[in-house]
């Protein structure tokens, strides 16, 4: 069964500590695997796309890696606008299903 | 990036009645929508894949008579909460892909949050 799971649940960071967020994933076959944003009361923001292993994409201050069972999304100096939840998703090659993590609250305090 | 665009953003109505949610994307045609439902702190459950012109393929446990799904066009999906009951209050959300590709990102609609007294 695939499945999806995120750590930590939530995550306090001050202005400028970097931190890692982990996305174990567990799929018969992995067609991509998909990074969002989520502001509360708010739908999903795309970040990144992932499809094999050794792959790595960035954006402003934030990196995302995939191995074959992890994907990490690397925050480096964060800032308090980047408080939000991290979701992370995969999509199997035999359903073409998204499934989706319960994701990392994060918080960073100025 | 493709907008998707879902209202109402919020809803409160009482037991029994049916709420309707539209989810557009504004620009760009979406031939697949798909419906989630969320709890606080809980992941994006997916209740529904909506084709356009067909009838939408719903997951296990969902209730294809209390959630009425209709994709009329490539642009426009709705659902419908039918007799709408306190535990269907949640946060709904649509989420469309850009692209033909099965395998491309999703984009979501700002969701919306329904409470049934």
């Amino acid at each position: 069964e695939d499945q999806v799971t995120q750590s930590p649940e939530a995550l306090r960071l001050q202005e400028g500590e970097s931190s890692s967020l982990n996305c174990s994933y567990t799929v018969s076959g992995l067609r991509g695997l998909f990074w969002y944003r989520q502001d509360p009361g708010k739908g999903p923001e795309f970040l990144f796309t992932l499809y094999s292993a050794g792959e790595e994409k960035e954006k402003e201050r934030l990196k995302a890696t995939l191995t074959k069972k992890e994907s990490f999304l690397h925050i480096t100096a964060p800032k308090p606008e980047d408080s939000a939840t991290y979701l992370c998703a995969v999509q199997d090659t035999g359903t073409y299903k998204y499934i989706f993590g319960t994701g990392t609250r994060l918080k960073v305090l100025a | 990036g493709a907008v998707v665009s879902q209202h109402p953003s919020r809803v409160i109505c009482k037991s029994g009645t049916s709420v309707k949610i539209e989810c557009r994307s504004l620009d760009f045609q979406a031939t697949t929508m798909f419906w989630y439902r969320q709890f606080p702190k809980q992941s994006l459950m997916l209740m529904a894949t909506s084709n356009e012109g067909s009838k939408a393929t719903y997951e296990q446990g969902v209730e294809k008579d209390k959630f009425l799904i209709n994709h009329a066009s490539l642009t426009l999906s709705t659902l419908t909460v039918t007799s709408a009951h306190p535990e269907d209050s949640s946060f709904y959300i649509c989420s469309a892909r850009a692209s033909p590709y099965p395998n491309e990102k999703l984009f979501f609609g700002s969701g919306t949050q329904l409470s049934v007294l």
